[in-house]
C-alpha cells in the first residue's frame, strides 16, 4: 500500500520550454501533496504543499510563477517549470500524504535543462 | 526554530557489524518522528513512525527507537543491501516535515 508514482522518471528540455511532472498516489486519496528539490548529497528541499483544489502554499524564496503547482484531484498533483533554465536543472520528488502525519514519496523526476 | 541533526554523515561497516545512527531534534510540540532509506536517484522509502518517547519499531534487521531529545536507529547484522542514505525526519502535526541531512551508510561485503 502507498504507492506514489511519477512521470517522467526524467526529462531533458531546451532552455526556455516548460516541463510538466505527475505525482499520482495510486492506492489511496492524498489530502496533500507536497514537492520537493534534492541537490546532489543535500538533504530535501520542500518547495511547496499543495491541498485539493485549493492554491499551493510555496515556501520562502521559490517563485509561485515559475514553479506552477496544480492539485486536481485527490490522487494527483502537477508541477510545471515555466520557462526552464540551466538552473532548474535538479532532482524533483513529490510526496502525498492521506490523513495520518506519514508522507509516502514518489520516485523522483530527473530533469535536465540544456 | 525546529531542528533535527543527524550522525555521524557517514558510516562505512562490514558486512554483520551492528551499528546505530543518531538523530537529534529540538522540535517544540513533536507528534511524530519518522525515519526514511533512500537509495541513489530514487525517492525515500518510509521505514517507521515515532509517536512518543519509549516507543520502539522493528522490521528485519531495523529497529528505530525515541526519546525525548533523539531517536536512534539500531541496524543489527547487516548485509551490502542495506547500503542507503537513512533520513530522520519530525513533525509538529503541521503539514511540513523538518528533515535532517541523513548518515550515508556503506555495508563492506
Amino acid at each position: 500500500g502507498a504507492v506514489v508514482s511519477q512521470h517522467p522518471s526524467w526529462v531533458i528540455c531546451k532552455s526556455g520550454t516548460s516541463v510538466k511532472i505527475e505525482c499520482r498516489s495510486l492506492d489511496f486519496q492524498a489530502t496533500t501533496m507536497f514537492w520537493y528539490r534534492q541537490f546532489p548529497k543535500q538533504s530535501l528541499m520542500l518547495m511547496a504543499t499543495s491541498n485539493e483544489g485549493s492554491k499551493a502554499t510555496y515556501e520562502q524564496g521559490v517563485e509561485k510563477d515559475k514553479f506552477l503547482i496544480n492539485h486536481a484531484s485527490l490522487t494527483l498533483s502537477t508541477l510545471t517549470v515555466t520557462s526552464a533554465h540551466p538552473e532548474d536543472s535538479s532532482f524533483y520528488i513529490c510526496s502525498a500524504r492521506a490523513t495520518s502525519l506519514e508522507q509516502y514519496f514518489g520516485p523522483g523526476t530527473r530533469l535536465t535543462v540544456t | 526554530e525546529d531542528q533535527v541533526t543527524q550522525s555521524p554523515e557517514a558510516l562505512r561497516l562490514q558486512e554483520g557489524e551492528s551499528s546505530s545512527l543518531n538523530c537529534s531534534y529540538t522540535v517544540s510540540g513533536l507528534r511524530g518522528l519518522f525515519w526514511y532509506r533512500q537509495d541513489p536517484g530514487k525517492g525515500p522509502e518510509f521505514l517507521f513512525t515515532l509517536y512518543s518517547a519509549g516507543e520502539e519499531k522493528e522490521k528485519e534487521r531495523l529497529k528505530a527507537t525515541l526519546t525525548k531529545k533523539e531517536s536512534f536507529l539500531h541496524i543489527t547484522a547487516p548485509k551490502p543491501e542495506d547500503s542507503a542514505t537513512y533520513l530522520c525526519a519530525a513533525s509538529r502535526g503541521n503539514e511540513k516535515l523538518t528533515f535532517g541531512t541523513g548518515t550515508r551508510l556503506t555495508i563492506i561485503p
